[in-house]
């Protein structure tokens, strides 16, 4: 049974700082999605990685991925309160659409 | 009315009745998804359809009966339901292509909650 896990689940920071939430995966996968919810609201697209070494960065937020290693890593960069949510990253490791997301990582940043 | 859509946004339902939920894309994508989120467990895909045909998630219990009359909507039909199926309902939609990654939107989401 494929299984994404994120790490950590929750995460309460100081504003300014910097941190990676890390997203394993238990099989082959050369499509990883990283998406952001914020409370009562829908999911938004941050990052589409489609290739061993994908880097994406949009503003404070940086994803990576490594297929071999089975890892994606989503950075922040000097955190900022606006950031604060949860954050998914989710495989599709047969390339049908089948989605598999991991369960999230709730991220509050402290003004 | 832009991106995807759905009604209603929130559903209160005994567990005899009978009601749907209604998705509507305006993106001209050609793939569309229902998902169930609950508190503390991960998103769960329930069914997908794709150039209007479904593939059902075996797991799903028939309670839930999607249908797909066009491209642009998605229906989740709702009957019988049991307390534990009270959970946020998302819609999504992507366009499926060769070479091309099939990023999904989704809608606001249906708060249900079965009494």
């Amino acid at each position: 049974e494929l299984k994404v896990e994120q790490n950590p689940l929750f995460l309460s920071m100081q504003e300014g700082k910097n941190y990676t939430i890390y997203c394993n995966y238990s099989t082959t996968s050369d499509r990883l999605y990283w998406y952001r919810q914020d409370p009562g609201k829908s999911l938004e697209s941050l990052f589409v990685l489609l290739s061993n070494g994908a880097v994406k960065q949009e503003g404070r937020l940086m994803a990576s991925l490594d297929t071999k290693a089975r890892l994606s890593t989503l950075h922040i960069t000097a955190a900022v309160h606006d950031l604060s949510a949860t954050y998914f990253c989710a495989v599709d490791p047969n390339r049908d659409d089948k989605i598999i997301f991991g369960k999230g990582t709730r991220l509050h940043i402290l003004p | 009315e832009t991106g995807v859509t759905q009604t209603p946004r929130h559903l209160v339902m005994g567990m005899t009745n009978k009601k749907s939920l209604k998705c509507e894309q305006h993106l001209g994508h050609n793939a569309m998804y229902w998902y169930k989120q609950s508190a503390k467990k991960p998103l769960e895909l329930m069914f997908v359809y794709n150039f209007k045909e479904q593939t059902e998630n075996n797991s799903v219990p028939s309670r839930f009966s999607p249908e797909c009359p066009n491209s642009s909507h998605l229906f989740l039909h709702l009957h019988t339901l049991q307390p534990e199926d009270s959970a946020l309902y998302l819609c999504a939609s992507s366009q499926d292509e060769t070479g091309v990654s099939p990023e999904q939107y989704f809608g606001p989401g249906t708060r249900l909650t079965v009494t």
